[in-house]
């Protein structure tokens, strides 16, 4: 069964504190991890994917497959990374292409 | 932004009354999911599809149906709304190998 945990439901940091946000996940086969942003009152969007191994905004994610996680980081966190934040898995392959999100942490950025 | 629209964007409707919401996207895009988006909760899927015609259900299906008769075009349906399905309905569509796109969501609410 895929699965998506993210323990944290509010992390709040000072500004130019660096920032973790934790998620694992659960899944037999080979997963796609994302990170998805929601700013307030905006839709989701995609803030990095582990294929591509991009550093988007400042924030990096490396996928541990030992330790099944793909925790999000960032050194130097800014006022405006305020936003709800969700971890989400896709089964790699197959005809389905399920796709489920952790329950989101929500980053509080203080100045 | 994806061409993706869902409508109503908001909705009061009476407990024990059919709500239909639609989705509708000009991009082509196989698969199309349905979230409901609440606090503690983050999104959970509700169904999703793959194709025309091609649906399964996601973690929260109960009380939910969906239709997909055309490719551009999601629907779904609560078949008599009750007090917990007051929720922000978000759908998303994605090809194989892409992340997804979502919509502006849809807030929902049962009195």
């Amino acid at each position: 069964a895929q699965r998506v945990t993210q323990p944290e439901k509010l992390l709040s940091v000072f500004k130019g504190a660096p920032v973790e946000l934790k998620c694992n996940y659960s899944y037999s086969g080979s997963p796609e991890l994302f990170w998805y942003v929601q700013y307030s009152r905006q839709r989701l969007q995609l803030l990095l994917r582990h294929i591509s191994r991009e550093s988007i905004k400042g924030f990096t994610a490396d996928l541990n497959k030992g330790e099944t996680s793909f925790h999000l980081k960032k050194p130097f966190a800014q006022e405006e990374d305020s936003a709800m934040y969700y971890c989400a898995l896709r089964g790699y392959g197959g005809a389905t292409n399920k796709l489920i999100f952790g329950t989101g942490t929500l980053l509080a950025v203080q100045p | 932004d994806a061409g993706i629209t869902q409508s109503p964007r908001h909705k009061v409707t009476e407990t024990g009354t059919p709500v239909t919401l639609r989705c509708h996207q000009t991009e082509n895009h196989r698969y199309m999911y349905w979230y409901r988006q609440d606090p503690g909760h983050g999104l959970r899927l509700i169904h999703y599809s793959y194709g025309v015609k091609d649906t399964d259900k996601g973690e929260v299906s109960d009380g939910y149906s969906v239709s997909r008769s055309k490719t551009e075009d999601f629907l779904l349906t609560l078949e008599s709304a009750t007090s917990s399905q007051t929720s922000v309905y978000f759908c998303a569509i994605s090809l194989e190998d892409t992340e997804a796109f979502f919509g502006q969501g849809t807030r929902l609410t049962v009195v």
